[in-house]
């Protein structure tokens, strides 16, 4: 299966700091989507980078790919306690990693 | 905005009792997939379905699940005899087509809790 693993496993920041988010995956994608959920809620679609892209920018999100090293990465600006939440990446096929918890702390 | 829905958004039952839940996926799609996370572990994939057929599924999803578009707004997922270990959050989702470039949209869960 094409499953993303995300590092760090929990990350905790301020409130206004940057928070960044790695993922890496094993087998070749078309495409690779960020998604958010909120503790015991739904899933939330942040932002989709497709192969032939290398970086993507959606409000505070920027999200980059490399495809040679099988990895991207999440990074969200100046960070807010609404942040909270654990994120996920996804390529290809839908299979998900543990995901990265984050704490904004205000 | 059109949306995924889900009801109920919490089912309790008893240990070996059927339950349906239910999914209107967003009206011009035409994939539907079923996810469950068993509390404190990642998403997991059960199935996917297009054109009034399984296109897909995993490992978990044994002869115990079944799906079914039962008319052209709903998508169900059965388990015939829970177990304990069916306890879980499970997600409806919904896309315009398989193709890779675009996301699915998913609803806002069903927690249901086997007792």
């Amino acid at each position: 299966s094409q499953q993303g693993e995300e590092d760090p496993q929990a990350l905790s920041i301020q409130e206004g700091e940057n928070a960044t988010m790695n993922c890496s995956y094993k087998t070749s994608i078309n495409n690779l989507q960020w998604y958010r959920q909120n503790s015991g809620r739904g899933l939330v679609h942040l932002i989709l980078i497709r192969s032939n892209e290398r970086e993507k920018h959606s409000g505070r999100l920027r999200v980059t790919l490399d495809t040679s090293k099988k990895s991207s990465s999440l990074l969200i600006t100046a960070s807010r306690a609404a942040d909270t939440a654990s994120y996920f990446c996804v390529g290809g096929k839908l299979t998900f990693g543990q995901g990265t918890i984050l704490t904004v702390h205000p | 905005e059109p949306e995924v829905t889900q009801t109920p958004s919490h089912q309790v039952t008893q240990m070996g009792q059927e339950v349906i839940l239910r999914c209107v996926p967003i009206s011009n799609h035409l994939y539907f997939y079923w996810y469950r996370q068993i509390l404190g572990q990642k998403v997991e994939f059960l199935v996917s379905f297009y054109n009034n057929e399984i296109s897909e599924k995993s490992e978990i999803f044994d002869d115990q699940f079944s799906v079914e578009r039962p008319d052209g707004s709903n998508f169900t997922l059965k388990i015939r005899s829970t177990k304990l270990e069916d306890s879980a959050m499970y997600f409806c989702a919904s896309r315009t087509d398989a193709q890779d470039y675009n996301e699915q949209f998913f609803g806002p869960g069903t927690r249901l809790t086997v007792l």
